[in-house]
């Protein structure tokens, strides 16, 4: 089974911290995703990576940034956490053009 | 028009219904399909691919009508398990396009 692990299940940071969120997958998938998920708005892509060192905006890159040092390893980071990032992040998975795996997600509030 | 379209519902159903939700979506030249259930507060997870006509396992079954453009999943004998939110999903095109494109999910209720 595929499996993705994300670091945190729930994380509480201050406005202004700088947080890293970090996801592994096991399964050797050259793509990685990071969602975040909101009520009423659904699953939106921040950015993805097809390959180590390769990264791609998604919808809504502002106020992000993203690391992929290593395959199995795909960092999500916020520079200066905002209120407006308090939100579900979830990473996923893939490979090539099929299915996406998720990780259980973290659960961010930012105070 | 939205890429992909579902009714959010809530769809509220006796154990043992037959239930389908529909979902549309723009791009025709959409080649993979996806049904991914999500439980509240938890990650989606994989329900079934789509990639040709349709698609059956066991109590699921997915219908794609490339000409409507729209899939469809129809559950039957529903259980009180099935109760969560489904959410269809689209690769718009083939090649190296590895973004899928999300619904807002519809929400499923099975009440004993």
């Amino acid at each position: 089974d595929v499996k993705v692990t994300q670091s945190s299940r729930y994380l509480v940071k201050r406005t202004g911290e700088k947080v890293f969120l970090e996801c592994v997958q096991d399964m050797d998938h050259e793509n990685m995703f990071w969602y975040r998920q909101d009520p009423g708005l659904g699953l939106r892509l921040i950015y993805f990576s097809y390959d180590v060192k390769m990264k791609e905006k998604g919808d809504i890159p502002e106020g992000y940034s993203v690391s992929r040092e290593k395959k199995e390893r795909f960092s999500l980071i916020l520079e200066s956490a905002s209120t407006n990032q308090t939100s579900m992040y979830l990473c996923a998975s893939s490979s090539g053009v099929h299915e996406q795996y998720f990780g259980p997600g973290t659960r961010l509030t930012v105070t | 028009r939205k890429e992909v379209e579902q009714d959010p519902g809530p769809f509220n159903v006796p154990e043992g219904a037959t239930v389908a939700f529909n979902c549309t979506y723009s791009n025709s030249a959409s080649q993979s399909f996806f049904w991914y259930r999500q439980d509240c507060r938890k990650e989606p997870k994989l329900l079934m691919s789509v990639y040709s006509s349709g698609n059956e396992d066991g109590r699921f079954t997915a219908q794609l009508n490339r000409a409507s453009q729209y899939i469809s999943l129809l559950i039957r004998d529903s259980k009180l398990s099935d109760s969560a939110t489904y959410l269809c999903v689209v690769n718009p095109n083939a090649g190296n396009n590895r973004k899928l494109i999300w619904g807002l999910g519809t929400s499923l209720a099975v009440n004993p």
